[in-house]
């Protein structure tokens, strides 16, 4: 079974430009969640999606968004990007909500963004 | 504020041995989970064990064992018979009852030949 996967791999924004990250979760997997990890420190929660609704949002500013679509893969919106932007982009899908007894969360393995 | 933090930002082991990282948390909940994850430069977070706090009895796996002290709020990894491929970052990471994974900042584990 294929796992978490993220697209694109690594791309180069300029400051001011909107990016759009994507997940696909572990099939039948309904949880996805986003972090954000800055150079030199732990994953950062940004949001977490459940059955298609927003369950959970982390301390970032309006400039993020995200959404789940029907088949649960995951769109991470971010507008008029900052230098400080530039970050690993994290997905994490689970079968279950994450806090769920026995529900082990799968992280892809990331989209790297530089904003220039 | 739930917090995790690690004390130790870097740490270095000849190969063979066994090795200790240290995490303590902060939380007012009674039921949650902890993780330690492995990031090899390859980024990927990769779960090398979990431990349910209503647990008493340490989680272990294989060479992976924790050291769990609710009272303390202490979560320590041990890591025996250390090998190569096990040179990477470990985050200490708390689960918390509104599906928030909280992140130390990690310690960066350097295996030597």
């Amino acid at each position: 079974d294929a796992g978490v996967t993220q697209s694109p791999t690594h791309l180069i924004k300029t400051r001011g430009q909107q990016v759009t990250l994507r997940c696909s979760p572990i099939s039948g997997h309904k949880s996805v969640s986003w972090y954000q990890q800055v150079l030199g420190q732990g994953p950062q929660f940004i949001f977490q999606y459940y059955e298609k609704e927003e369950r959970g949002r982390g301390n970032f500013p309006d400039r993020f968004s995200a959404r789940q679509f029907p088949n649960y893969s995951s769109e991470l919106n971010v507008n008029a990007l900052l230098l400080g932007d530039s970050a690993l982009y994290l997905c994490a899908s689970s079968l279950h909500r994450a806090s769920q007894p026995r529900n082990t969360i799968y992280f892809g393995e990331g989209s790297w963004l530089t904003v220039v | 504020a739930q917090t995790v933090t690690q004390s130790q930002p870097e740490m270095s082991v000849q190969e063979a041995e066994t090795v200790t990282l240290s995490c303590t948390y902060d939380t007012s909940e009674n039921n949650y989970y902890l993780f330690w994850y492995k990031q090899p430069p390859s980024r990927q977070m990769i779960l090398v064990i979990r431990q349910e706090a209503y647990k008493q009895q340490n989680a272990t796996e294989n060479r992976f064992s924790v050291n769990f002290q609710k009272a303390a709020k202490s979560f320590s990894l041990k890591i025996s018979d250390s090998q190569l491929g096990d040179t990477a970052m470990y985050f200490c990471a708390f689960l918390n009852r509104d599906d928030k994974i909280i992140f130390g900042k990690g310690t960066r584990l350097h295996i030597l030949p």
